[in-house]
């Protein structure tokens, strides 16, 4: 099973910063990294797909890039409703391994 | 727009088994593969498995081989999940999600059923 690490596991910041979550394949899954937001009690919400292309209706304040096994999810400018937990994922093979989520915390 | 609705929260015991469904509307149901995904509280997120209706075979991960069964109704296009051999590390809130293209990652996910596993 491939393996998804995320770091870090906290990160704690202040409205209006840019902060980056970092998520590492333990083998090569091409671009083929997803980034989702979980708020308390919700399911998950798919952001970005493919390493880089933004969901329909996600703000362009969220970004991704990487390829290979090195994944960065970057937030350009944080707002309130952005505190939450967020989870990689790879969808390059079978099991579809989910990192073990960053929380992002109100400074 | 696919809207993915859960049964309710269940109460198990040790031993027994668990059969959650999650209806679907909107999309293309009988194409659509459909993913199961746990989380236990205050954890991760697990993938246990998913089926694509109109094949009707399902995949599951390795730690739940011959625990779990995936099926889909495709007249009713309702998706289930049953979990046997309950056990309380079970004990987790279980998504039914779909993904329009599996590369490309779950686009919708039900509500979320809560499994508790206790004596």
């Amino acid at each position: 099973d491939i393996q998804m690490t995320q770091s870090p596991p906290s990160l704690s910041a202040s409205v209006g910063d840019r902060v980056t979550i970092t998520c590492r394949a333990s083998q090569s899954i091409s671009s083929y990294l997803n980034w989702y937001q979980q708020k308390p009690g919700k399911a998950p919400k798919l952001l970005i797909y493919a390493a880089s292309t933004l969901q329909s209706g996600v703000p362009s304040r969220f970004s991704g890039s990487g390829s290979g096994t090195d994944f960065t999810l970057a937030i350009s400018s944080l707002q309130p409703e952005d505190f939450a937990t967020y989870h990689c994922q790879q969808s390059y093979s079978s099991p579809y391994t989910f990192g073990q989520g960053t929380k992002l915390e109100i400074k | 727009q696919v809207q993915l609705v859960q049964s309710g929260a269940e109460v198990k015991k040790p031993g027994s088994s668990v059969k959650v469904s999650c209806k679907a509307s909107g999309g293309t149901f009988s194409s659509d593969p459909i993913s199961w995904v746990r989380q236990a509280p205050g954890q991760g997120l697990e993938w246990m498995g998913g089926i694509i209706p109109i094949f009707g075979t399902a995949n599951y991960a390795q730690k739940f081989q011959g625990r779990v069964t995936i099926t889909a109704d495709e007249s009713t296009t309702t998706a289930y999940m049953e979990l046997s051999s309950l056990r309380s590390e079970d004990t987790a809130v279980y998504y039914c999600a779909r993904a329009a293209l599996l590369l490309h990652g779950f686009d919708s996910w039900g509500q979320g059923t809560l499994v508790t596993v206790s004596s």
